[in-house]
């Protein structure tokens, strides 16, 4: 079992629906948890971080996060081409400082 | 505020060759990070600075890689000698105080070793 797993898609929308991109991990003392995004030939850029169960939101995103069940999700509303991209989940482990990661999933808004 | 800079963003060399790739963060962040992702694979940890002390580098592959940050500022990764599967993209991240916020990455330098 992989400790951060993604589908790896490519997940397609059509534009202004909302995009849910899952991830699940092994590690039930991980504390943060980050979704980034990559566009294809440059550098994750983080969209959001949360650490406690339930929703965060910021802008258009949502960040969930649900410790028994060890999954954090991440909603875009109102999905814009400009979306299209990976998005990676990463998990920082209690005790470390270093973050796991997923594959990332590809993200398709179609316009 | 001058993101984290790699260079040089790409690189092709020869199996048993030698390469450095540099990395400056973020100034004042005191944590310096390397990762590595190989094709198809996920993103994953190489070893972690603070300042020019290494924290932990649980995830470096074999000695033939070394890294140093001599003086707690640019930090280099050598790849001597480089072998075929040494190939991917090595990034570098860096934060000002832990992780709790999150990284900031550079664009990476794509390593192809033929």
């Amino acid at each position: 079992q992989k400790e951060v797993e993604q589908n790896s898609g490519p997940l397609s929308v059509p534009e202004g629906a909302i995009a849910s991109l899952n991830c699940t991990y092994s590690d039930r003392g991980s504390q943060s948890f980050f979704w980034y995004r990559q566009y294809s030939g440059k550098s994750p850029e983080l969209i959001m971080f949360i650490y406690s169960n339930g929703d965060k939101e910021d802008g258009r995103f949502t960040a969930q996060l649900n410790k028994a069940s060890q999954y954090v999700s991440l909603l875009i509303r109102d999905s814009q081409p400009s979306d299209s991209a990976t998005y990676l989940c990463a998990v920082n482990p209690s005790g470390t400082y270093k973050y796991i990661f997923g594959t990332g999933t590809r993200l398709k808004v179609l316009a | 505020e001058a993101g984290v800079t790699q260079f040089p963003s790409h690189s092709v060399i020869e199996k048993g060759q030698t390469v450095t790739l540099r990395c400056d963060p973020i100034s004042g962040h005191d944590n310096l990070y390397w990762y590595r992702r190989v094709m198809g694979k996920e993103i994953k940890f190489l070893l972690h600075f603070v300042k020019e002390s290494k924290q932990d580098e649980s995830g470096m592959p074999n000695n033939r890689f070394l890294a140093e940050r001599t003086g707690g500022t640019y930090s280099t990764l050598k790849v001597q000698p480089a072998e075929l599967e040494d190939s991917g993209v090595y990034f570098c991240a860096s934060s000002q105080v832990g992780t709790g916020s999150g990284y900031t990455f550079g664009s990476g330098t794509r390593l192809t070793v033929v």
